[in-house]
């Protein structure tokens, strides 16, 4: 009975490499949010998919950060031309549409 | 817009003492209000949450929230508390008919004391 799952849970990457974070959703669930935690902050809403569908971006960064979630495999969160102020945990969350979140532990982002 | 406000970014406490974390929100539209905690270098974990109904809401871990509309608050209580309830702690607010696109406070470090 797995959860959300995210890999890797550390990630790091020079500036200008991509980082690519990966999101399994619990079974069963198809609704898929990424959050993002900077240090002595709260979680920020990203972006909220549904299989092959992006149903609200509007916490996503306009340039460089896209999401996906194929109908096949996990959710990935895609962040081109990395920069020291992506450092961040990534969080993962999934629902059955009517449930509460349930969050991944989340993928720890250094650039360095 | 909506907006979560956690008073305290830190509360340190003795262990079997009570505890009070205080959040308040505001919101133009009903809302359904959530508490999660994170415990280090993990995700969140649901605490207790309202949707409707009786304003007291009871949790995990021997953790309640009492909902005050009028007042806008949320604070999430427990009577007695221990040394695992160490972590930080995070009350959220999402508008009625979705509980996923949640607006989050900046979260209260619980610190408890021997």
């Amino acid at each position: 009975n797995a959860g959300v799952m995210q890999n890797p849970r550390h990630l790091v990457r020079r500036r200008g490499q991509e980082a690519r974070l990966r999101c399994s959703p619990m079974k069963g669930h198809s609704h898929v949010y990424w959050y993002r935690q900077l240090p002595e902050e709260g979680l920020k809403f990203m972006v909220y998919l549904q299989k092959e569908n992006i149903i609200d971006e509007s916490g996503m960064p306009k340039e460089r950060f896209s999401a996906e979630f194929p109908k096949e495999g996990p959710s990935i969160l895609r962040i081109q031309q990395v920069v020291r102020g992506d450092s961040a945990a990534y969080f993962c969350a999934s629902s059955n549409g009517d449930s509460p979140l349930h969050f991944g532990n989340g993928t720890r982002l250094t650039v360095t | 817009a909506q907006s979560v406000t956690q008073l305290d970014s830190q509360v340190p406490v003795f262990e079997e003492a009570p505890v009070e974390l205080r959040c308040n929100y505001s919101s133009s539209v009903s809302v359904y209000l959530f508490w999660y905690v994170q415990y280090p270098n993990q995700g969140l974990q649901l605490l207790l949450k309202y949707l409707s109904g009786s304003t007291l809401v009871k949790g995990i871990n021997g953790f309640e929230a009492e909902f005050n509309k009028s007042q806008t608050s949320f604070h999430l209580r427990k009577p007695s508390v221990h040394i695992s309830d160490t972590a930080e702690y995070f009350c959220a607010v999402t508008s009625g008919g979705s509980q996923g696109n949640l607006i989050f406070g900046k979260g209260t470090k619980l610190s408890v004391k021997p």
